[in-house]
């Protein structure tokens, strides 16, 4: 049983250019989100794809952007980058109807230059 | 005050002593409580849920205080391989979202 996979690994970007993370949930989710993870921190919550519809957004401005695909994979992109959103970009998945427990991808690790 | 606190540690223990940490949590309205464990630079990994007072998974046991918000996570016996970080989650009525806490980093030493 696949868990949550999510690429690239590691990426490099130049401020204020755009960058697309990718995630595929673990067998039988069908609900992702997204979360923003600097070090030392918890994961912040960026917003919630389900029934390929934003159902719930964190405190992230418009430059980040989501889309959720027929399949329940998801895409995270974030325009106009800047130093700060520098961190580690967590997807998780959970239960069909969006239960509680979330079920971490290995996360994507963004270096903006 | 943060919706959800935590002692960032770290706690340094000796391997075979017993650990506690709290996480505090502001809202009233809280009704899911979950401990992940986070080793450097990987992702969290789902440890236990709390749903009501409590529970236990070998040598670990969650409990939950109401009153006094907060949940605690009790590590017996702890072992160098229980070194990383313990964050503290918690999802309040009608959100599907959990709000995490910073973590408490756990160092054991042999």
């Amino acid at each position: 049983d696949a868990g949550v996979t999510q690429s690239p690994t590691h990426l490099i970007k130049t401020r204020g250019q755009q960058v697309t993370l990718r995630c595929s949930p673990k067998s039988g989710h069908d609900t992702v989100s997204w979360y923003q993870q600097a070090l030392g921190q918890g994961p912040q919550f960026i917003f919630q794809y389900y029934e390929e519809e934003e159902r719930q957004r964190g405190n992230f401005p418009d430059r980040f952007s989501g889309h959720q695909f027929p399949n329940y994979s998801s895409e995270l992109n974030v325009n106009a980058l800047l130093l700060g959103d520098s961190a580690l970009y967590l997807c998780a998945s959970s239960f069909p109807a969006g239960g509680y427990e979330q079920y971490f991808g290995p996360g994507t690790r963004l270096t903006v230059t | 005050r943060k919706e959800v606190e935590q002692d960032p540690g770290p706690f340094n223990v000796p391997e075979g002593a017993t650990v506690a940490f709290n996480c505090t949590y502001s809202n009233s309205a809280s009704q899911s409580f979950f401990w992940y464990r986070q080793d450097c630079r990987k992702e969290p990994k789902l440890l236990m849920s709390v749903y009501s007072s409590g529970n236990e998974d070998g040598r670990f046991t969650a409990q939950l205080n109401k009153a006094s918000q907060y949940v605690s996570l009790l590590i017996r016996d702890s072992q160098p391989s229980d070194s990383a970080t313990y964050l503290c989650a918690v999802n309040t009525r009608g959100s599907y979202i959990p709000t995490f806490g910073r973590g408490t980093s756990l160092i054991v030493h042999p």
